[in-house]
């Protein structure tokens, strides 16, 4: 069974610093797919980022990054520069790679950040 | 474009009550998500389709819940008697086909739903 565990509940910073959250995943497939979310105050769910179990590079896009060591079965999230408008709750969540699809992206509990001026 | 629909925006209920969600995806996506995120928590899937067809309603509370997406486009997820227990708001997603595991999902705004 897949799943997927958030242990950090809050973090605070200051603006134009950098955060990190951690997230550590389980799966028997050897082929799976690990995806980074944004919930805003207002409840919208948007993607960020991915990162594909068979590719070693860290995925980056924009000023988020990512930082995945598989060996520990883990994905963090690193956002630099960060911005009072980063104030959300990340999600991390991952799906198996199953050839014909038929299991659904599953989530952690989330990471709550918070910007501070 | 226009983004993933969902309608009604709220609702509050009595226990026992009946209710439905509507959820229009994004034109073209042929895969459809029913996620309940309770507060404070994170999205937890209750039902699935490709097209028409469910793939995973395994967490789908049958006895009281049930979905259905007849012509692969809009999709309807109902409530017959609601519990306290289902206070939660209820997700729509999307996506391009979920053949491809990588592909990322587009979400509505969600219902929050009440149960008194």
């Amino acid at each position: 069974a897949q799943k997927v565990t958030q242990t950090q509940t809050s973090i605070s910073v200051m603006e134009k610093t950098t955060v990190t959250m951690d997230c550590v995943y389980e799966t028997q497939d050897s082929s799976y797919f690990l995806f980074w979310y944004k919930q805003t105050a207002s409840g919208e769910i948007v993607f960020l980022i991915r990162q594909d179990s068979y590719k070693k590079e860290n995925a980056t896009v924009g000023h988020y990054s990512l930082n995945f060591q598989k060996p520990k079965s883990s994905i963090g999230l690193i956002i630099t520069a960060t911005q009072i408008e980063d104030s959300a709750v990340y999600f991390c969540a991952m799906r198996e790679g199953r050839p014909q699809g038929g299991r659904a992206l599953i989530f952690g509990t989330g990471t709550t950040v918070s910007v501070s001026p | 474009e226009a983004g993933v629909t969902q309608s009604p925006r709220y609702a509050v209920l009595q226990e026992g009550q009946a209710v439905s969600f509507w959820c229009d995806p994004i034109s073209g996506h042929d895969t459809l998500y029913w996620y309940q995120q309770p507060r404070d928590q994170g999205p937890q899937l209750l039902v699935y389709f490709r097209d028409e067809a469910v793939i995973d309603n395994s967490q789908l509370p049958s006895d009281r819940f049930s979905a259905v997406r007849p012509k692969g486009t809009n999709s309807t997820l109902k409530i017959q008697s609601a519990k306290q227990g289902d206070t939660a708001t209820y997700l729509c997603a999307s996506s391009l086909g979920d053949r491809f595991s990588n592909e990322r999902l587009f979400f509505g705004h969600g219902t929050k739903l009440s149960v008194l």
